[in-house]
C-alpha cells in the first residue's frame, strides 16, 4: 500500500463547478498535511496547509480526519486557471520529517 | 528573493555518460531534498539532508546515484553511468526544517538519456 493515495484522475469539470479531491495516508504518526499544486511542466507549489480543525482560503477548503486518516480539498466556483495537478502531501515526524507526496489528481476546468 | 536554483534546466545525454545535477537552496534553509518525477511513478523522494548531513537516502534507486552537500548553499546529484530509465525531471527543494515545514521547489532539471 502506498503511503499517500489519491483519487485517480483526471477530473474534467465545467467552470463554476464544485470539485472535491480525496487523499488517504497510511502512517497514523503523520503530523502535518499539505496540498500542493503543480502546473504542467512546472514545479509543485504550496497551495495550502491542512489543519486539524479544517481551514479555508477563498474558494479552497481543506479538511482533515485523523481517525480515518483522510484529507480532502474542496474547490468551489472552479476557474479555468484552477486546471492543474493537485498533490496531497504528508509529513511524518518519526520518519525524520520527510514529506511524502501522493501521485496527484489532475483537474481540467473547461469553459 | 532568489528561490531554489537548479542547473542544468535541460540535459540530453547518451547512455553510459555521467550526469551531474546542481542545486542552490534558499539562503537560510537547512533542509534540502532531491525528488524525481516521472509519469509512471509520480514524485519520489530520493534523498534529503538536514544541516548538510544526509538523513535518509532510502529512495536512491541504486549505486549509480549519489548525492552530496558539501556546504549549506550547494548540493549535487550524480548519476554514473546514466541509463535511459533515468530519464525524468529531477527537482531540488529546500525548507527551514521542522514538522510543519513548507518546502520550496526549484524549477527542475529535465533529463533525457538516449
Amino acid at each position: 500500500r502506498k503511503e499517500v493515495e489519491q483519487d485517480p484522475g483526471p477530473f474534467n469539470v465545467p467552470e463554476g463547478a464544485t470539485v472535491a479531491f480525496n487523499c488517504t495516508y497510511s502512517n497514523s504518526a503523520s503530523q502535518s498535511f499539505f496540498w500542493y499544486r503543480q502546473d504542467c511542466r512546472k514545479e509543485p507549489k504550496l497551495l495550502m496547509s491542512v489543519y486539524s480543525s479544517g481551514n479555508e482560503d477563498g474558494r479552497f477548503t481543506a479538511q482533515l480526519n485523523r481517525a480515518s486518516q483522510y484529507i480532502s480539498l474542496l474547490i468551489r466556483d472552479s476557474k479555468l486557471s484552477d486546471s492543474a495537478t493537485y498533490l496531497c502531501v504528508v509529513n511524518t515526524a518519526n520518519q525524520g520529517g520527510k514529506l511524502i507526496f501522493g501521485q496527484g489528481t489532475e483537474l481540467s476546468v473547461k469553459p | 528573493d532568489a528561490g531554489v536554483i537548479q542547473s542544468p534546466r535541460h540535459e540530453v545525454t547518451e547512455m553510459g555518460q555521467e550526469v551531474t545535477l546542481r542545486c542552490k537552496p534558499i539562503s537560510g534553509h537547512n533542509s534540502l531534498f532531491w525528488y524525481r518525477q516521472t509519469m509512471m511513478r509520480g514524485l519520489e523522494l530520493l534523498i534529503y539532508f538536514n544541516n548538510n548531513v544526509p538523513i535518509d537516502d532510502s529512495g536512491m534507486p541504486e549505486d549509480r546515484f549519489s548525492a552530496k552537500m558539501p556546504n549549506a548553499s550547494f548540493s549535487t546529484l550524480k548519476i554514473q553511468p546514466s541509463e535511459p530509465r533515468d530519464s525524468a525531471v529531477y527537482f531540488c527543494a529546500s525548507s527551514v526544517g521542522g514538522i510543519r515545514n513548507t518546502i520550496y521547489f526549484g524549477e527542475g532539471s529535465w533529463l533525457t538519456v538516449v
